[in-house]
């Protein structure tokens, strides 16, 4: 199976800084790979699919790129209600693997 | 509006077996698929399987096969959940979501409310 690696597996940053979170699949996926948001308490939600498609409504301070193993989600100007744990996902094929997740926090 | 219901929180036994189900609303059920991911506390999320609502096909995560079944009621537009012989490390808020259409388009969206299942004795 294909092992999904993120990182950091956490962060702290000042609002207004830009932050990126990588993640690595074991093996090439092409561009079959989403990033959720999970806030404190709450339900995952969609930001991006097909590693750089943003979804509707998802803020356009979020941006993912990347294809085969490397990707990227990023944050051009961290926002306090950006605290949350952000996980990416491939689905090229099953299993549909997470990755462990990042947790970014405001300093 | 697109969105899925769970149902309600549960609690059993270590060997017990639990159902959740999963209703559809605002979308042609069959033309998606279902997918449920669990998270134990503190935790991240863990994919479990899904379901497509066109055939019934489905897919288990490997450490489940044999313990989970994933089955679909095109009538009521709910799917529903099982996972048999339950032990401690089974607690978790279970959540479905919504895959597709399409045999490429899996990514996860939206996603029920979640539903907290608790194994203890």
């Amino acid at each position: 199976d294909i092992h999904m690696t993120q990182s950091p597996f956490s962060l702290s940053a000042s609002v207004g800084d830009r932050v990126t979170i990588t993640c690595r699949a074991s093996q090439g996926i092409g561009k079959s790979l989403a990033w959720y948001q999970q806030k404190p308490g709450k339900v995952p939600r969609l930001l991006i699919y097909d590693a750089s498609v943003l979804q509707s409504g998802v803020p356009s301070r979020f941006s993912g790129s990347g294809s085969g193993t490397d990707f990227t989600l990023t944050i051009t100007s961290l926002q306090p209600a950006d605290v949350a744990t952000y996980y990416c996902q491939k689905y090229n094929s099953v299993p549909w693997t997470f990755g462990q997740g990042t947790r970014v926090e405001i300093k | 509006q697109v969105q899925l219901v769970q149902s309600g929180a549960e609690v059993k036994k270590p060997g017990a077996s639990v159902k959740v189900s999963c209703k559809a609303f605002g979308y042609t059920f069959t033309s998606y698929g279902v997918s449920w991911v669990r998270q134990a506390p503190g935790q991240g999320l863990e994919w479990m399987g899904w379901i497509s609502a066109y055939n019934g096909h489905t897919d288990y995560a490997q450490n489940l096969q044999g313990r989970v079944a994933m089955t679909t009621d095109p009538s009521t537009n709910t799917v529903y959940m099982e996972l048999r012989s339950l032990r401690s490390d089974d607690t978790a808020i279970y959540y479905c979501a919504r895959v597709g259409p399409g045999v490429t388009n899996n990514w996860f969206d939206p996603w029920g409310q979640g539903t907290l299942v608790t194994v203890s004795s």
